[in-house]
């Protein structure tokens, strides 16, 4: 079954402790992405992969890494998580990097940082 | 002003209803757009693209107004399961791959 996986689902962290969300897909996409969604703000672009070794800041990248370095998977790394990164992240896959290729999302990892 | 905007409802109407949403966005360079649907805390899922002659899915009619610099859904015959919220993605020229999202407009359907 074609999928994008993230874990873990949910997250409850303390401020300072640097934590790693996983993110793997089996499409052989060449393009991933995080986001995070936020009530009220919607769903924005943290950091973007085009492929492997390849990746670029998304409107939202301070206090986030990511590394690219095998095609399936795109981790998202908080080195210093802080409170205000509570909130919803979703990793998403497509084809290709251009504009109508469908993006398939990850069930979403519910992050607390107290 | 925000680049996609939506009104974020809720759209609250009767099962067999005709109901219809808007997407503005701001960048008239604006080339793809897409309708997602997000059930609540779930992952957002691709609903439909938007196509310049617009396009019609089923009980889904999905239009672009460039001059207005809009596009809108239609779902016509409302079920119960069409309950979810619809996010608009559009992509602005120049090869950018930074999709901007609206913040959704929420549909709540009713018996």
């Amino acid at each position: 079954e074609a999928q994008v996986t993230q874990n873990p689902r949910y997250l409850i962290t303390v401020t300072g402790k640097k934590l790693t969300v996983t993110c793997s897909q089996n499409m052989n996409h060449e393009y991933m992405s995080w986001y995070r969604q936020d009530p009220g703000l919607g769903l924005r672009q943290i950091y973007y992969s085009m492929n492997v070794e390849v990746t670029d800041k998304g409107d939202v990248p301070e206090g986030y890494k990511v590394s690219r370095k095998e095609k399936r998977n795109f981790p998202l790394i908080l080195e210093s998580p802080s409170p205000n990164q509570t909130s919803l992240y979703f990793c998403a896959s497509r084809q290709g990097g251009g504009m109508n290729t469908e993006a398939f999302f990850g069930q979403g990892t519910r992050l607390t940082v107290v | 002003r925000k680049e996609v905007e939506q009104d974020p409802g809720p759209f609250n109407v009767p099962e067999g209803a005709t109901v219809a949403f808007n997407c503005t966005y701001s960048n008239s360079a604006s080339q793809s757009f897409f309708w997602y649907r997000q059930d609540c805390r779930k992952e957002p899922k691709l609903l439909m693209s938007v196509y310049s002659s617009g396009n019609e899915d089923g009980r889904f009619t999905a239009q672009l107004n460039r001059a207005s610099q809009y596009i809108s859904l239609l779902i016509r015959d409302s079920k119960l399961s069409d309950s979810a919220t619809y996010l608009c993605v559009v992509f602005a020229s120049g090869g950018s791959y930074i999709p901007t999202f609206g913040r959704g407009t929420s549909l709540i359907v009713h018996p």
